[in-house]
C-alpha cells in the first residue's frame, strides 16, 4: 500500500471549515484514498473513501487532485464534537489498511 | 450503516491469564476481519488479517502462538491473548469488511490491562 503524509496537527474555529490535506504521492492506479477519524478511547469511524473523482456526504468532501498524489478532506463547518485525529489511508487490492500517524485536529470554540 | 460489534470493552486480569476478545459484524457478512492493537498515543498497528475459514496471516514481529485468531464464520472473529502479561496491555481493535472496496469497519476496542 502507498504511504501518506500528513500534518501532525491543526486547529480550527468553530463553525469554520477544516481542510485537512494528505499527500499519498506513490498511489498506484487500483488503490483507493480512504478516510477515517477516531475519538479519544474508539474505534476509527469511516468518513469517506475515494479513486479520482470528488466525493461528497453528508458531512464532508473529498478532494483528490487529477494526478491523484494528494487529497483533501474538507468538514464544511466544523463543530467541537469533530474533534479527533483523522487518518488517510491509501488501500489496495490486499484489502488491509495500514494507519500512520493521522492529523490530530483541534476545534477550538 | 455497517455495524461491528466488539466484546468485552475493558479486561481486567492477572498476569498469565488468557484473554479472549470477540468481534461480530451484526448486518453484514465480513470476508476478511483485521486485528489491529493500540498504545497510548500511538496510532494502530496492524496485527493480523483473517480471512473466513482460513489461517490468520500475522504481520512481522507479531507471535501467532502468542496472539490466537479464529475467524469460524463470516460474522465472527476471535482473538486470544494466552497467557497474558503486562508488556500485553493495549487498547485492541477489530474491523471487518466485505468484499471488494467496500470500507473497514471497526469496533469499538478492548482495552485490556494485565496486572
Amino acid at each position: 500500500d502507498a504511504k501518506t503524509t500528513q500534518p501532525t496537527s491543526m486547529d480550527c474555529a468553530e463553525g469554520r471549515a477544516a481542510n485537512l490535506p494528505c499527500n499519498h504521492s506513490t498511489i498506484s492506479g487500483n488503490e483507493y484514498v480512504y478516510w477515517y477519524r477516531q475519538i479519544h478511547s474508539q474505534g476509527p469511524q469511516y468518513i469517506i473513501h475515494g479513486l479520482k473523482n470528488n466525493e461528497t456526504n453528508e458531512m464532508v468532501s473529498l478532494i483528490i487532485t487529477e494526478d491523484r498524489k494528494s487529497s483533501t478532506l474538507i468538514l464544511p463547518h466544523a463543530t467541537l464534537r469533530d474533534t479527533a485525529v483523522y487518518y488517510c489511508i491509501v488501500r489496495g487490492n490486499n484489502n488491509d489498511m495500514r494507519f500512520g500517524a493521522g492529523t490530530r485536529l483541534t476545534v477550538k470554540p | 450503516g455497517a455495524v461491528v460489534s466488539q466484546h468485552p470493552s475493558r479486561v481486567i486480569c492477572k498476569s498469565g491469564t488468557s484473554v479472549k476478545i470477540e468481534c461480530r459484524s451484526l448486518d453484514f457478512q465480513a470476508t476478511t476481519m483485521f486485528w489491529y492493537r493500540q498504545f497510548p498515543k500511538q496510532s494502530l498497528m496492524l496485527m493480523a488479517t483473517s480471512n473466513e475459514g482460513s489461517k490468520a496471516t500475522y504481520e512481522q514481529g507479531v507471535e501467532k502462538d502468542k496472539f490466537l485468531i479464529n475467524h469460524a464464520s463470516l460474522t465472527l472473529s476471535t482473538l486470544t491473548v494466552t497467557s497474558a502479561h503486562p508488556e500485553d496491555s493495549s487498547f485492541y481493535i477489530c474491523s471487518a469488511s466485505s468484499e471488494g472496496n467496500q470500507p473497514q469497519h471497526f469496533g469499538d476496542g478492548t482495552r485490556l490491562s494485565i496486572l
